[in-house]
């Protein structure tokens, strides 16, 4: 079965600095990834997806997440955080092998301030 | 984008009572929808994928006495807290991917809070 870890429970950042959340997946074959994030009292919202290819990935919003196969990794990034960018972010997997349900990290809080 | 739709957002029941959330993808065909439970400041963990026209499929831990799935047609998918206890309170969550499923994202509901009082 598919695994996701997400170090970081709480992240605090002032306005301006750079953001990198940790995601790493367990699973032996082919995946899909995605980061969704879920601002306060709304529901779940995709910021990146990979599939294949350029193993970096540019979602909405300035986020972006890089790929690496020999880590299992797919760290979400933005260079500069905004105080709207204050979340629940969600990394997820799935096999690459049709209609399975995404197994989620536990998710990492996102506090920026001003 | 493809939608969606939770519905309700929120209830609060009596204890011992029944509560139904239905999903519904507005504009595709879902012959699989997923139902997650999220516990406040937790992750998502799926409940049990929900197959139209045949039995939803349960993960290990949960009731399907109690979490009673039917998904009776290509766009509605319902769950159903049966004899629902304070215990059964969280926020649950319906996930669909649309077509052809691999190789897409997940839509998902708006979600339900659920209050057992």
């Amino acid at each position: 079965a598919q695994s996701v870890s997400q170090h970081n429970h709480h992240v605090i950042l002032s306005e301006a600095a750079s953001l990198e959340l940790g995601c790493n997946y367990s699973y032996g074959g082919t995946v899909n990834l995605f980061w969704y994030v879920q601002y306060p009292g709304q529901h779940l919202q995709l910021l990146l997806k990979y599939f294949s290819g350029d193993p970096l990935v540019k979602g909405i919003k300035g986020f972006e997440a890089e790929f690496i196969k020999s880590k299992f990794s797919f760290n979400l990034r933005k260079p500069s955080v905004q105080w709207s960018d204050t979340a629940e972010y969600f990394c997820a997997v799935t096999p690459n092998s049709g209609n399975t349900p995404l197994v989620f990290g536990k998710g990492t809080r996102l506090s920026v301030i001003a | 984008g493809a939608v969606v739709s939770q519905h309700p957002s929120r209830v609060i029941c009596k204890s011992g009572t029944s509560v139904k959330i239905e999903c519904r993808s507005l504009d595709f065909q879902a012959t699989t929808m997923f139902w997650y439970r999220q516990f406040p400041k937790k992750s998502l963990m799926l409940m049990a994928t929900s197959n139209e026209g045949s039995k939803a499929t349960y993960e290990q831990g949960v009731e399907k006495d109690k979490f009673l799935i039917n998904h009776a047609s290509l766009t509605l998918s319902t769950l159903t807290v049966t004899s629902a206890h304070p215990e059964d309170s969280s926020f649950y969550i319906c996930s669909a991917r649309a077509p052809p499923a691999k190789n897409t994202e997940a839509f998902f509901g708006q979600g339900t809070r659920l209050t057992v009082v």
